[in-house]
């Protein structure tokens, strides 16, 4: 079954700590998203990547980054400069970059907690 | 620049009707739906393009007004797996490059 994967489903992180959310999708889409939903909240763009080796920061890019080496894979790294990283973590993909009309497909998601 | 949906939360019990708007104070290019459940994904609905559009199936559908500056999504009889956030998520008519999504409006449909 096409779709994309998401892991870990929970992580625990101490501050000072980096860690990384990886995102694989099978669905051979050229754009893939990270967002960042925090309670009560609508999703924020954290990074977006339109093709492999390119990424663009989206509205909530500092302490994160990202890598994009193979079309199928969009890592999101959450670095110690991110001061509040307790959140939901979601990966989507899509056909086309522009979302504006492109159905835009989610992975489960990532829990991150800081203790 | 995000959407404002209204209401923030409504309780429904098995059969009754809802309507969900999302609002913007620009006019969009596109308006799109996403439902997500509790701890999970969210899933795309539908997407309107056209002003005056209306579109989705029997039961679950949304509307796009000829301003294009508000849409409306509409649970028409509703069911316990109708339960879950629904999101609106909109790009600018004059920079569809912007795309943000709504806060979201919490249903809970009970027995």
């Amino acid at each position: 079954d096409g779709g994309i994967t998401q892991s870990p489903k929970y992580l625990f992180r101490k501050e000072g700590q980096n860690v990384t959310l990886s995102c694989e999708q099978n669905l051979n889409h050229d754009a893939m998203y990270w967002y960042r939903q925090d309670p009560g909240q609508g999703l924020r763009l954290i990074y977006y990547s339109q093709i492999v080796n390119d990424f663009q920061k989206g509205d909530i890019a500092e302490g994160y980054s990202v890598s994009r080496e193979k079309k199928e894979s969009f890592p999101l790294t959450v670095t110690s400069a991110q001061k509040n990283p307790t959140a939901f973590y979601l990966c989507a993909s899509s056909i086309g970059g522009d979302r504006a009309y492109n159905e835009q497909f989610f992975g489960p998601g990532t829990r991150l907690t800081v203790l | 620049q995000q959407p404002v949906q209204s209401p923030q939360a409504v309780i429904l019990r098995e059969g009754e009707d809802a309507v969900i708007n999302c609002s913007s104070s620009k006019a969009l290019y596109s308006v799109h739906w996403y439902r997500q459940k509790h701890g999970e994904a969210p899933v795309f609905l539908m997407i309107l393009l056209k002003g005056g559009e209306q579109k989705g199936h029997e039961k679950i559908s949304a509307s796009f007004n000829e301003k294009k500056q508000q849409s409306s999504l509409y649970l028409t009889a509703s069911q316990l797996s109708y339960s879950g956030t629904y999101f609106c998520g909109t790009a600018w008519y004059d920079n569809f490059n912007k795309f943000y999504f709504g806060s979201g409006t919490k249903l809970n449909v009970k027995p």
